[in-house]
């Protein structure tokens, strides 16, 4: 079963916010929140990770909810470079289970 | 910055041939993992290896498997006998540590053909 429910695709407008939804609502106590992304097959990029507190990093923001069953990852100012399938994963141990991600376009 | 690389980018075999894949993690870190991704699906792990031995294999990582650091820097996977279903990208990983907030730094990856 999927720990994490991301919409399929989302658009966004280059110098724009770019806001990615993550459900995660069975995470346990223990699981952090992690963010990589793939850019056009190439290998799986970290982009960020949380447990509970929100965390602002040089690429990115992830607000994590106080109850912890959902997750967004920010891309304050999206460039064309950006266009990748970002995976929201959760886990608690070292591997990493990626599921089919959002396919995120961001348009000049 | 420092980066994992992986040769060949692109490998083209027959079935039933062995093929090894190379990989040389970053230098300062301890835990090296393979994934594959099929085409169109997800990036699904193989092995996790730590101190010259396997710490964790996916049910994929089967008999036909193995892995080995034959030397201080590189990481290989070895298939020994290709089957066309093991067409797939293949991609090494590496960490400094195990716990579960080491950042995995993956690299480019190699792209296996079975014909």
């Amino acid at each position: 079963d999927a720990k994490t429910t991301q919409p399929t695709s989302m658009d966004c407008a280059e110098g724009r916010a770019a806001n990615l939804p993550c459900n995660h609502s069975t995470i346990s106590g223990n699981e952090y929140v992690y963010w990589y992304r793939q850019i056009h097959s190439q290998g799986p990029q970290y982009i960020i990770h949380g447990l509970k507190n929100n965390e602002t990093n040089e690429m990115a923001s992830l607000i994590i909810t106080e109850d912890r069953k959902s997750s967004t990852l920010i891309l304050p100012h999206a460039t064309l470079r950006d266009t990748a399938v970002y995976y929201c994963i959760v886990n608690s141990d070292y591997k990493l289970s990626f599921g089919a991600g959002t396919t995120v376009t961001v348009r000049a | 910055e420092p980066e994992v690389t992986q040769t060949p980018s692109h490998q083209v075999t027959q079935m039933g041939q062995e093929v090894i894949l190379r990989c040389v993690p970053i230098s300062n870190h301890l835990y090296f993992y393979w994934y594959r991704q099929i085409l169109g699906q997800k990036v699904e792990f193989l092995v996790s290896f730590y101190n010259n031995e396997i710490s964790e294999k996916s049910e994929i990582f089967d008999d036909q498997f193995s892995v080995e650091r034959p030397d201080g820097s590189n990481f290989t996977l070895k298939i020994r006998s290709t089957k066309l279903e093991d067409s797939a990208m293949y991609f090494c990983a590496s960490s400094e540590g195990l716990a579960v907030y080491n950042e995995q730094f993956f690299g480019p990856g190699t792209r296996l053909t079975v014909l």
